[in-house]
């Protein structure tokens, strides 16, 4: 089973727009870790933010905000005002353990392309 | 933040010749680094993890052979491609962690380095 599921291949907001991309994550462990990283076509990888799977509040970096429903097993990225720099890949990705060894990879879903349209 | 650097950014190479790549950390100590695989439109592939002074740890079927990593240093990993294929062309990219610090330390973070294009003729 995907251990993570990303089912927008692509999605479309207009400028100044809030959109919601889609994750969902399969995991037995208690204690794991949920994160968004963006890609522009430059390649690079960003991370956007984090959510532990003990945290209570969702978590928030500026316009970035993450709806975490551990019961659905579901961590939305929410991206308020949208702006024409936002398009990009945008890659959900999970890291099960409590400690964070580095041993610990992270699972990538197979990512939404964003477009933002002026 | 964390710096992770990668060198070369691309790469043209002929067929049946060997590629390095280089992956530095530049403002911290790297005891876990990673090695990743991306074809065009698709998500990163895991191909291997590499632990400071000891062998990597291969992804099922990942070649051991073809793709060699070494993790010399703290601060040092390299993937070689033996004898690329026109089918090795990829995105590479690598990443890695200050290890553990704690459940919100640097630790818990991966550090992404920009990637390497390798394109095999």
């Amino acid at each position: 089973a995907q251990k993570i599921t990303q089912t927008q291949p692509g999605m479309f907001v207009q400028e100044k727009e809030a959109v919601t991309l889609d994750c969902t994550y399969d995991t037995s462990d208690q204690s794991y870790g949920l994160f968004w990283y963006k890609q522009p076509s430059s390649g690079e990888m960003i991370f956007l933010i984090y959510q532990g799977s003990y945290d209570e509040q969702n978590a928030t970096e500026g316009r970035y905000s993450l709806n975490f429903q551990k019961a659905r097993k579901s961590a939305n990225l929410v991206i308020s005002a949208s702006q024409l720099g936002d398009s990009a890949m945008y890659f959900c990705a999970m890291r099960e353990g409590y400690r964070f060894t580095g041993a610990n990879n992270l699972f990538f879903g197979t990512g939404t392309r964003l477009t933002v349209i002026p | 933040g964390a710096v992770v650097s990668q060198h070369p950014s691309w790469v043209i190479c002929k067929s049946g010749t060997s590629v390095k790549i280089e992956c530095r950390s530049l403002d911290f100590q790297a005891t876990t680094m990673f090695w990743y695989r991306q074809f065009p439109k698709q998500s990163l592939m895991l191909m291997a993890t590499s632990n400071e002074g000891s062998k990597a740890t291969y992804e099922q079927g990942v070649e051991k052979d073809k793709f060699l990593i070494n993790h010399a240093s703290l601060t040092l990993s390299t993937l070689t491609v033996t004898s690329a294929h026109p089918e090795d062309s990829s995105f590479y990219i690598c990443s890695a962690t200050p290890g553990t610090s704690g459940v919100r330390g640097r630790g818990f973070k991966q550090y992404f380095g920009p990637g390497t294009r390798l394109t095999v003729l």
